[in-house]
């Protein structure tokens, strides 16, 4: 089955300031990567998610990049604000009959310093 | 329109006890996931359903059981707990049957702790 690593566990960056947060896959045939936000004590929501035909995808001060090669995919966060203060989970599912539910990474607290 | 919601909000259970932990959503979906948290492990796939009638294992399925008679409803059961099933429960569901590019949608979770 699918594997998801997801680097690092914890994140600061003072605000304003980049982050950036990776993760890998072990299943050649997944073919969609999602991002999940969760703020504290609350459920995880989607914010962005890509697919194997695209290479980088962007949404506002979001943008997620994907080397379907190394079968890495990355999370940037531009202009951090307090407000992205969150625990962020990668995810990672295949087309391929069997593969289709979502294997999530172990998550990144990312704590932005005013 | 409510969305996802799940009963009870928090539970503390004595080992051994029978639990059924609700799940209920409105938006129509076609299919449903119960999900564990655990810190330092993400979140785990305990079963789905795909679509009413048909239910299927996720990661980590032993010691539950689910139950899928219509589209709204998708109930989960602990039929004798034990403490290593303490965790944060969530319930999602997506639109269509197929997990692939579907955004999932999660209710407010159910805090768990098995004594």
């Amino acid at each position: 089955g699918e594997n998801v690593e997801q680097h690092p566990s914890t994140l600061s960056v003072q605000e304003g300031d980049s982050a950036v947060i990776k993760c890998t896959y072990s299943d050649s045939a997944s073919n969609y990567f999602p991002w999940y936000k969760q703020e504290l004590g609350k459920r995880p929501q989607l914010i962005i998610d890509i697919r194997s035909n695209v290479g980088e995808k962007k949404d506002q001060r979001i943008a997620v990049t994907l080397n379907k090669t190394a079968k890495h995919f990355s999370l940037h966060i531009t202009e951090t604000q307090p407000e992205d203060s969150a625990v962020y989970f990668c995810a990672a599912s295949s087309s391929n009959f069997g593969n289709e539910k979502l294997t999530f990474g172990t998550g990144t607290r990312l704590t932005i310093i005013p | 329109i409510a969305g996802i919601t799940q009963a009870p909000t928090s539970q503390i259970l004595a080992a051994g006890r029978r639990m059924t932990l609700r799940c209920t959503q409105d938006m129509r979906h076609n299919a449903m996931y119960w999900y564990r948290q655990d810190l330092g492990l993400g979140l785990r796939l305990i079963h789905y359903s795909n679509t009413a009638g048909t239910t299927g294992k996720g990661e980590v399925p032993d010691g539950y059981s689910v139950s899928r008679a219509n589209t709204d409803d998708f109930p989960l059961t602990l039929a004798s707990a034990v403490p290593s099933q303490t965790s944060v429960y969530f319930c999602a569901s997506s639109p269509t049957g197929a997990a692939w590019g579907d955004t999932q949608y999660f209710g407010p979770g159910t805090r768990l702790t098995v004594l």
